[in-house]
Protein backbone atom coordinates (compact mmCIF):
# COMPACT_ATOMS: atom_id res chain seq x y z
CA UNK A 1 0.00 0.00 0.00
CA UNK A 2 1.74 3.56 -1.05
CA UNK A 3 -0.84 5.39 1.44
CA UNK A 4 -1.47 9.01 1.13
CA UNK A 5 0.32 10.28 -1.46
CA UNK A 6 0.67 14.37 -2.86
CA UNK A 7 1.80 15.51 -6.09
CA UNK A 8 3.34 17.53 -6.79
CA UNK A 9 6.00 17.57 -4.31
CA UNK A 10 7.17 21.39 -4.59
CA UNK A 11 5.63 24.03 -6.67
CA UNK A 12 6.03 28.10 -7.47
CA UNK A 13 3.50 29.61 -8.65
CA UNK A 14 2.98 33.33 -10.13
CA UNK A 15 0.40 35.42 -8.41
CA UNK A 16 -2.93 34.94 -10.10
CA UNK A 17 -2.05 31.28 -11.40
CA UNK A 18 -4.15 28.64 -10.95
CA UNK A 19 -2.56 25.00 -10.00
CA UNK A 20 -4.77 21.79 -8.25
CA UNK A 21 -2.91 19.79 -5.85
CA UNK A 22 -3.72 15.93 -5.74
CA UNK A 23 -4.13 14.02 -3.03
CA UNK A 24 -4.48 9.75 -3.68
CA UNK A 25 -5.12 7.37 -0.89
CA UNK A 26 -5.33 3.20 -0.90
CA UNK A 27 -6.79 2.68 1.99
CA UNK A 28 -10.51 2.85 1.38
CA UNK A 29 -11.34 5.47 3.85
CA UNK A 30 -14.38 7.78 4.18
CA UNK A 31 -12.41 10.80 5.48
CA UNK A 32 -10.16 13.30 3.84
CA UNK A 33 -8.25 16.30 4.90
CA UNK A 34 -6.19 19.21 3.72
CA UNK A 35 -4.21 21.18 6.05
CA UNK A 36 -1.96 24.14 5.97
CA UNK A 37 1.10 24.39 7.94
CA UNK A 38 2.84 27.94 8.28
CA UNK A 39 5.59 28.97 10.40
CA UNK A 40 5.15 29.20 14.22
CA UNK A 41 1.47 27.99 13.99
CA UNK A 42 -0.22 24.95 13.82
CA UNK A 43 -1.66 22.59 11.38
CA UNK A 44 -4.86 24.05 10.07
CA UNK A 45 -7.67 22.91 8.28
CA UNK A 46 -8.78 24.16 4.83
CA UNK A 47 -10.96 22.02 3.99
CA UNK A 48 -12.44 18.20 4.19
CA UNK A 49 -14.56 15.58 3.11
CA UNK A 50 -16.71 13.10 4.86
CA UNK A 51 -17.02 10.46 1.71
CA UNK A 52 -17.25 10.77 -2.15
CA UNK A 53 -19.18 13.83 -3.47
CA UNK A 54 -19.21 15.53 -0.11
CA UNK A 55 -17.23 18.74 0.91
CA UNK A 56 -17.04 21.16 3.70
CA UNK A 57 -15.09 24.13 5.11
CA UNK A 58 -12.39 23.93 7.68
CA UNK A 59 -11.09 26.65 9.72
CA UNK A 60 -9.62 28.63 6.99
CA UNK A 61 -11.11 27.70 3.42
CA UNK A 62 -10.96 31.38 1.64
CA UNK A 63 -9.14 31.42 -1.42
CA UNK A 64 -9.23 27.40 -2.10
CA UNK A 65 -11.60 24.96 -3.48
CA UNK A 66 -11.91 20.93 -3.42
CA UNK A 67 -13.63 18.43 -4.80
CA UNK A 68 -14.16 14.74 -4.10
CA UNK A 69 -15.23 12.93 -6.98
CA UNK A 70 -13.63 9.55 -5.74
CA UNK A 71 -13.76 8.52 -3.32
CA UNK A 72 -9.86 7.69 -3.20
CA UNK A 73 -8.53 11.05 -4.52
CA UNK A 74 -9.14 14.48 -2.83
CA UNK A 75 -8.27 17.95 -5.07
CA UNK A 76 -7.31 21.23 -3.34
CA UNK A 77 -7.81 23.69 -6.48
CA UNK A 78 -6.36 27.34 -5.70
CA UNK A 79 -8.14 30.02 -9.05
CA UNK A 80 -5.99 33.11 -8.31
CA UNK A 81 -2.67 32.30 -6.36
CA UNK A 82 -1.79 35.14 -3.76
CA UNK A 83 1.35 35.04 -2.09
CA UNK A 84 -0.49 34.77 1.89
CA UNK A 85 -0.64 31.14 0.37
CA UNK A 86 3.01 30.24 0.48
CA UNK A 87 2.79 27.29 2.61
CA UNK A 88 3.03 23.61 3.27
CA UNK A 89 -0.06 21.51 2.18
CA UNK A 90 -1.13 18.35 4.16
CA UNK A 91 -3.53 15.82 3.02
CA UNK A 92 -4.44 13.50 5.33
CA UNK A 93 -7.08 10.88 5.45
CA UNK A 94 -9.11 8.38 7.89
CA UNK A 95 -11.16 5.45 8.59
CA UNK A 96 -13.70 7.52 10.45
CA UNK A 97 -14.53 10.71 11.91
CA UNK A 98 -14.37 9.65 15.79
CA UNK A 99 -10.85 8.09 17.42
CA UNK A 100 -9.45 6.77 14.92
CA UNK A 101 -5.75 7.93 13.47
CA UNK A 102 -5.19 9.97 10.30
CA UNK A 103 -3.07 8.76 7.99
CA UNK A 104 -0.81 12.30 6.34
CA UNK A 105 0.46 12.69 3.09
CA UNK A 106 4.27 13.78 2.51
CA UNK A 107 3.24 17.43 2.18
CA UNK A 108 3.73 19.72 -0.86
CA UNK A 109 5.78 22.88 -0.81
CA UNK A 110 4.05 26.12 -2.80
CA UNK A 111 5.87 29.04 -2.98
CA UNK A 112 3.67 32.12 -4.74
CA UNK A 113 5.85 34.86 -6.12
CA UNK B 1 -5.42 31.92 24.00
CA UNK B 2 -4.87 28.61 21.94
CA UNK B 3 -6.64 25.69 22.29
CA UNK B 4 -3.91 23.51 22.63
CA UNK B 5 -0.88 24.20 24.28
CA UNK B 6 2.06 22.55 23.88
CA UNK B 7 5.48 22.89 26.35
CA UNK B 8 8.32 23.69 25.89
CA UNK B 9 8.29 25.15 22.30
CA UNK B 10 12.04 23.86 21.81
CA UNK B 11 14.20 21.17 24.27
CA UNK B 12 17.78 19.94 22.92
CA UNK B 13 18.84 16.60 25.19
CA UNK B 14 21.58 14.66 25.44
CA UNK B 15 21.62 11.04 23.82
CA UNK B 16 20.02 8.83 26.57
CA UNK B 17 18.12 11.57 29.01
CA UNK B 18 14.45 10.68 29.91
CA UNK B 19 12.14 13.63 27.57
CA UNK B 20 9.15 14.75 28.53
CA UNK B 21 7.02 16.64 26.15
CA UNK B 22 3.79 18.60 27.60
CA UNK B 23 0.24 19.40 26.32
CA UNK B 24 -2.63 21.17 27.64
CA UNK B 25 -6.23 21.80 25.80
CA UNK B 26 -9.04 23.60 26.48
CA UNK B 27 -12.00 22.40 25.33
CA UNK B 28 -13.54 18.54 25.76
CA UNK B 29 -12.23 16.27 23.55
CA UNK B 30 -13.13 12.64 22.70
CA UNK B 31 -9.78 11.79 21.82
CA UNK B 32 -5.90 13.21 21.91
CA UNK B 33 -3.24 12.11 18.97
CA UNK B 34 0.38 12.44 19.21
CA UNK B 35 1.96 12.91 16.22
CA UNK B 36 6.00 13.02 14.70
CA UNK B 37 7.07 15.29 12.25
CA UNK B 38 10.36 14.57 10.66
CA UNK B 39 12.96 16.62 9.95
CA UNK B 40 12.06 15.71 6.23
CA UNK B 41 8.81 16.74 6.67
CA UNK B 42 6.77 13.37 6.79
CA UNK B 43 4.01 13.36 9.44
CA UNK B 44 3.31 10.07 11.07
CA UNK B 45 0.87 9.22 14.14
CA UNK B 46 2.28 7.75 17.03
CA UNK B 47 -0.72 7.51 19.37
CA UNK B 48 -4.23 8.31 19.98
CA UNK B 49 -5.69 7.71 23.32
CA UNK B 50 -8.72 8.84 25.20
CA UNK B 51 -7.81 7.66 28.74
CA UNK B 52 -4.92 6.46 30.86
CA UNK B 53 -2.00 5.10 28.61
CA UNK B 54 -0.23 4.12 26.20
CA UNK B 55 3.16 2.70 25.38
CA UNK B 56 5.09 1.89 22.02
CA UNK B 57 8.91 1.05 22.28
CA UNK B 58 10.57 3.92 24.23
CA UNK B 59 7.66 6.42 23.73
CA UNK B 60 4.97 6.16 26.59
CA UNK B 61 2.02 8.89 26.47
CA UNK B 62 -0.28 9.79 29.17
CA UNK B 63 -3.82 11.67 29.31
CA UNK B 64 -5.31 13.27 31.99
CA UNK B 65 -8.84 13.92 31.36
CA UNK B 66 -9.81 15.71 34.29
CA UNK B 67 -7.22 18.41 34.06
CA UNK B 68 -6.98 18.58 30.71
CA UNK B 69 -3.68 17.38 29.88
CA UNK B 70 -1.53 14.77 28.08
CA UNK B 71 2.39 13.85 28.24
CA UNK B 72 4.95 12.20 26.09
CA UNK B 73 7.72 10.46 27.08
CA UNK B 74 10.41 8.71 25.81
CA UNK B 75 13.09 7.14 27.20
CA UNK B 76 16.64 6.57 26.70
CA UNK B 77 16.41 9.58 23.89
CA UNK B 78 18.03 8.81 20.65
CA UNK B 79 19.51 11.38 18.29
CA UNK B 80 17.20 9.49 15.42
CA UNK B 81 14.36 10.88 17.96
CA UNK B 82 14.70 14.73 16.98
CA UNK B 83 11.96 15.87 15.61
CA UNK B 84 8.70 17.90 16.01
CA UNK B 85 6.26 16.43 18.31
CA UNK B 86 2.50 17.91 17.45
CA UNK B 87 -0.25 17.20 19.74
CA UNK B 88 -3.54 17.32 18.24
CA UNK B 89 -7.16 16.65 19.77
CA UNK B 90 -10.20 15.77 18.85
CA UNK B 91 -13.28 17.88 20.16
CA UNK B 92 -16.89 17.69 20.87
CA UNK B 93 -18.16 20.70 19.02
CA UNK B 94 -15.69 20.76 16.21
CA UNK B 95 -16.45 20.03 12.83
CA UNK B 96 -16.75 16.11 12.05
CA UNK B 97 -12.91 14.72 11.70
CA UNK B 98 -10.76 17.50 12.02
CA UNK B 99 -8.29 17.84 14.91
CA UNK B 100 -7.14 21.37 16.54
CA UNK B 101 -3.39 20.96 16.61
CA UNK B 102 -0.76 22.65 19.11
CA UNK B 103 2.64 24.26 17.33
CA UNK B 104 4.64 21.46 17.97
CA UNK B 105 7.71 20.85 20.48
CA UNK B 106 11.01 20.43 18.37
CA UNK B 107 13.03 18.01 19.98
CA UNK B 108 16.90 17.99 19.18
CA UNK B 109 18.78 15.02 21.04
CA UNK B 110 22.74 15.31 20.70
CA UNK B 111 24.93 12.30 20.26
Amino acid sequence: NAGVTQTPKFRVLKTGQSMTLLCAQDMNHEYMYWYRQDPGMGLRLIHYSVGEGTTAKGEVPDGYNVSRLKKQNFLLGLESAAPSQTSVYFCASSYSAVSYEQYFGPGTRLTVT
Amino acid sequence: KNEVEQSPQNLTAQEGEFITINCSYSVGISALHWLQQHPGGGIVSLFMLSSGKKKHGRLIATINIQEKHSSLHITASHPRDSAVYICAVKNYGGSQGNLIFGKGTKLSVKP
